[in-house]
């Protein structure tokens, strides 16, 4: 596809359940982010990769919440021991460089019930 | 810390008349500023960004150091412009983005 694909769209989770949400960036992207929006909010940074290098995860809100991108490509945005309060939309973007446009996925919406 | 604000939740104009997104930011140091825009039931997309200072679908920005503002304004709004509107801001040669909470645009026929 030519943009942005993430997986699921929609994600229904019990409390204390682990959740692994995809994204499949552009083609030939070398960064990718992670962030999160909470309901009326705008996106909040999560995580940053170049590459396969995780090079900032300042956002990610505790240890429960892991990403990685083994092979540059493909990333997944893990969440152990889902809480309510992780009830969200997590979107993923992709972008040639750091400083070039970025493109979103559709989002992920998860719901912790 | 860097922030940005959007004090309108909601705005409604009628077709045909002006209509200005307000976006204030904090920064100590020279941000690169950006509006995204997600019209309904698709992804969220970059509409235009200040280093560019070009005009996209006919809204422009312009940045206001003094003003610590980047407010979007639009001269002659359609219906096909309403959707959600998104501030940004990202530090210098950094990706990552801090965006506003965002202003939900009602173009009215």
């Amino acid at each position: 596809g030519a943009g942005v694909s993430q997986s699921p769209r929609y994600k229904v989770a019990k409390r204390g359940q682990d959740v692994a949400l995809r994204c499949d960036p552009i083609s030939g992207h070398v960064s990718l982010f992670w962030y999160q929006q909470a309901l009326g909010q705008g996106p909040e940074f999560l995580t940053y990769f170049q590459n396969e290098a995780q090079l900032d995860k300042s956002g990610l809100p505790s240890d429960r919440f892991f990403a990685e991108r083994p092979e540059g490509s493909v990333s997944t945005l893990k969440i152990q021991r889902t809480q309510q309060e992780d009830s969200a939309v997590y979107l993923c973007a992709s972008s040639l460089g750091l400083v070039t446009e970025a493109f979103f996925g559709q989002g992920t919406r998860l719901t912790v019930v | 810390a860097q922030r940005v604000t959007q004090p309108e939740k909601l705005l409604s104009v009628f077709k045909g008349a002006p209509v200005e997104l307000k976006c204030n930011y904090s920064y100590s140091g020279s941000p690169e500023l950006f509006w995204y825009v997600q019209y309904s039931r698709q992804r969220l997309q970059l509409l235009l960004r200040h280093i560019s200072r070009e005009s996209i679908k006919g809204f422009t920005a312009d940045l206001n150091k003094g003003e610590t503002s980047f407010h979007l304004k639009k001269p002659f709004a359609q219906e096909e412009d309403s959707a959600m509107y998104y501030c940004a801001l990202n530090p210098p040669n950094a990706g990552k983005s801090t965006f506003g909470d965002g202003t939900t645009l009602t173009v009215k026929p």
